[in-house]
């Protein structure tokens, strides 16, 4: 079955730690995005790769980093520095570069952050 | 001002209602208009996609385009409680380099 899996699904951390989301896909696809929802916020973009060994900063990519290695893999990392880092992570994949303008995005089911 | 406002809700109708949901948005160049929807603790799923102007139906789902107005709608018709979900406007451009999406409506339908 192809698909977007994401990892862990629920994780708790510490303050000050940073903590690192996986996000595989078997669509082949070479856009990934990664998201942040919070309630009533919607979908904010963190960062975004269109293709290998490349990815641009989204709206809210401070206290964020990320990785584009090989096509299937897009981390995410939530650093010590994100002030806020408390919420539901989603990544997605797209066929489309350009962000899937007249395509679809598939999402993977999400990652919920918790920080004690 | 975002880019696109949708009213969180929540919304609560009876089974068998017709449900209404709405975004606007203020970018004129917004070519390409989507709706997701999202279940609890789940990621969102494309529902329905439309571009430019105009009507589009697929089954109970009714999705509409006004840019004169700058204005957007999903309609279900005959709702069911497995339509309790939440839904997410999103649109683009051609170029763009991501989708902008609106804050998302709670809906739950109540048998």
């Amino acid at each position: 079955d192809g698909g977007i899996t994401q990892s862990p699904k629920y994780l708790f951390r510490k303050e000050g730690q940073n903590v690192t989301l996986s996000c595989e896909q078997n669509l082949n696809h070479d856009a990934m995005y990664w998201y942040r929802q919070d309630p009533g916020q919607g979908l904010r973009l963190i960062y975004y790769s269109q293709i290998v060994n490349d990815f641009q900063k989204g709206d809210i990519a401070e206290g964020y980093s990320v990785s584009r290695e090989k096509k299937e893999s897009f981390p995410l990392t939530v650093t010590s520095a994100q002030k806020n880092p408390t919420a539901f992570y989603l990544c997605a994949s797209s066929s489309e570069q350009g962000a899937g303008v007249a395509g679809e995005l598939f999402f993977g089911e999400g990652s919920r952050l918790t920080v004690l | 001002q975002k880019e696109v406002e949708q009213d969180p809700g929540p919304l609560s109708v009876p089974e068998g209602a017709i449900v209404s949901l709405n975004c606007t948005y203020s970018n004129s160049a917004f070519q390409y208009f989507m709706w997701y929807r999202q279940y609890s603790r789940k990621g969102p799923e494309l529902l329905m996609y439309t571009y430019s102007s105009g009507n589009k139906e697929d089954g109970r789902f009714t999705a509409q385009v006004d840019k004169s107005s700058k204005y957007i709608s999903l309609f279900i018709r005959d709702s069911q409680p497995s339509d309790s979900a939440t839904y997410l406007c999103a649109m683009s451009f051609q170029g763009a380099q991501k989708l902008v999406f609106g804050q998302g409506t709670r809906l739950t339908i109540n048998p």
